[in-house]
């Protein structure tokens, strides 16, 4: 069975960092790529930021280009982001996707995990 | 970036009914087109991928068409559990997301 199971959200005051973790078990992590997306409390989704299968390409959405990085441990089964010089509009529940298809980076996304809250306030 | 409009935001409808949800793309984006269910709480749940292919394990009642910039999701007869919110979702360039259409019980 497919699970992903972030970590690592809380709350940070403005200007602060944060680095998230996505524990995946139940397939063969270092062959997708994958993907965070977030979630502003009642709004809708946006995706954050993508790592290929073994790190060596990254994507990320204008709005954190230069303040997150994502990145991955293939021996540890991970996934992370790292999130510097946070502002109150990175407050949202983060989720880490896998990707649907193996050596594939289009980005539809087949397992999520249950999301991490992320809080941005002084 | 690719702007993803859906309509309608919200909608009421009845177990049974058919419910169709729009999604337009500010430019085409051939078949790259996703559809996902989100329930309050959860995190969002693939149905559609690549426009009209239904995900493993996904109710038959679900479907997908269209390509270019129209694309369209039917729940052929609605049940109790679809009652969510539907996100359409394009993977033909850096990815980004409608703004979600909320199904609600009439």
């Amino acid at each position: 069975e497919v699970q992903l199971v972030e970590s690592g959200g809380g709350l940070v005051q403005p200007g602060g960092s944060l680095r998230l973790s996505c524990a995946a078990s139940g397939f063969t992590f270092g062959i997708y790529w994958m993907t965070w997306v977030r979630q502003a409390p009642g709004k809708g989704l946006e995706w954050v930021a993508s790592v290929k299968q073994d790190g060596s390409e990254k994507k990320y959405v204008d709005s954190v280009k230069g303040r997150f990085t994502i990145s991955r441990d293939n021996a540890k089964n991970s996934l992370y982001l790292q999130m510097d010089s946070l502002r109150g509009e990175d407050t949202a529940v983060y989720y880490c996707a896998k990707h649907k298809d193996a050596a594939d980076s289009s980005s539809r996304f087949d397992y999520w995990g249950q999301g991490t809250l992320v809080t941005v306030s002084s | 970036d690719i702007q993803m409009t859906q309509s309608p935001s919200s909608l009421s409808a009845s177990v049974g009914d058919r419910v169709t949800i729009t999604c337009r793309t500010s430019q085409s984006i051939s078949r790259y087109l996703n559809w996902y269910q989100q329930k309050p709480g959860k995190a969002p749940k693939l149905l559609i991928y690549v426009a009209s292919n239904l995900q493993s394990g996904v109710p038959s009642r679900f479907s997908g068409s269209g390509s270019g910039t129209d694309f369209t999701l039917t729940i052929s007869s609605l049940q109790a559990e679809d009652f969510a919110t539907y996100y359409c979702q394009q993977s033909y360039s850096a990815p980004t997301f409608g703004q979600g259409t909320k199904v609600e019980i009439k």
